[in-house]
């Protein structure tokens, strides 16, 4: 089956670690993207790459770091400067030229204590 | 950057009724704009999209229009059943050839459907 696939599901950690979120996928697709959800909020663009060893940073990147060493592989790591940690991550990926239809992982829930 | 609004933020509909959820944006060069179905604790699903050349698209009971000129698009969905019930997300984004960006979501509707 092709799709995305985050892990894991459920994630806690102690504040002051750095931690990393895994997202790969198999539909051969070139751009994927991380969102963070808050509760009652939409969705907010962290980082997001278009090809290989290139990425850009979107609306909330402070705190968070990203590699895309490999087209499949697009992980995101939280590290101790981002103040809010907590909360549930997407990660989404697209075809780069079109037709632009991003489709979203199942999600892992951070939880720092 | 962009800036994406939407309501209702709860909308609740007797089944079979129409509901219909609406979104401004604020970035007139944005030329992309889907709507997604998120259900507890999973990730959102595109449900219909629409560019910026389209004013509407249809799909079985769902529609979307878009009004270039005002800036705002609107998720229509009509004879509504209990698994129409979710979050509803739209989001705006500019693709062009140099590639996709990411997209600007709204703060999300919660559909509710009362039988």
């Amino acid at each position: 089956d092709g799709g995305i696939t985050q892990s894991p599901k459920y994630l806690f950690r102690k504040e002051g670690q750095n931690v990393t979120l895994s997202c790969e996928q198999n539909l051969n697709h070139d751009a994927m993207y991380w969102y963070r959800q808050d509760p009652g909020q939409g969705l907010r663009l962290i980082y997001y790459s278009q090809i290989v060893n290139d990425f850009q940073k979107g609306d909330i990147a402070e705190g968070y770091s990203v590699s895309r060493e490999k087209k499949e592989s697009f992980p995101l790591t939280v590290t101790s400067a981002q103040k809010n940690p907590t909360a549930f991550y997407l990660c989404a990926s697209s075809i780069r030229d079109g037709p632009y239809e991003q489709y979203f992982g199942p999600g892992t829930r951070l939880t720092v204590t | 950057g962009e800036n994406v609004e939407q309501h209702p933020s709860t909308l609740s509909v007797q089944e079979g009724d129409s509901a219909v959820i609406k979104c401004t944006y604020s970035d007139s060069a944005s030329n992309y704009f889907p709507w997604y179905k998120q259900e507890l604790g999973k990730g959102p699903q595109l449900i219909i999209d629409i560019r910026s050349n389209v004013g509407e698209k249809k799909d079985q009971r769902i529609a979307v229009t878009l009004n270039k000129t005002a800036k705002h698009f609107s998720l229509h969905i009509t004879e509504t059943q209990p698994e129409d019930s979710a979050v509803y997300f739209c989001a705006a984004g500019l693709y062009s050839g140099g590639g996709a960006d990411g997209l600007t979501f709204g703060k999300g509707t919660h559909l509710i459907i009362q039988p």
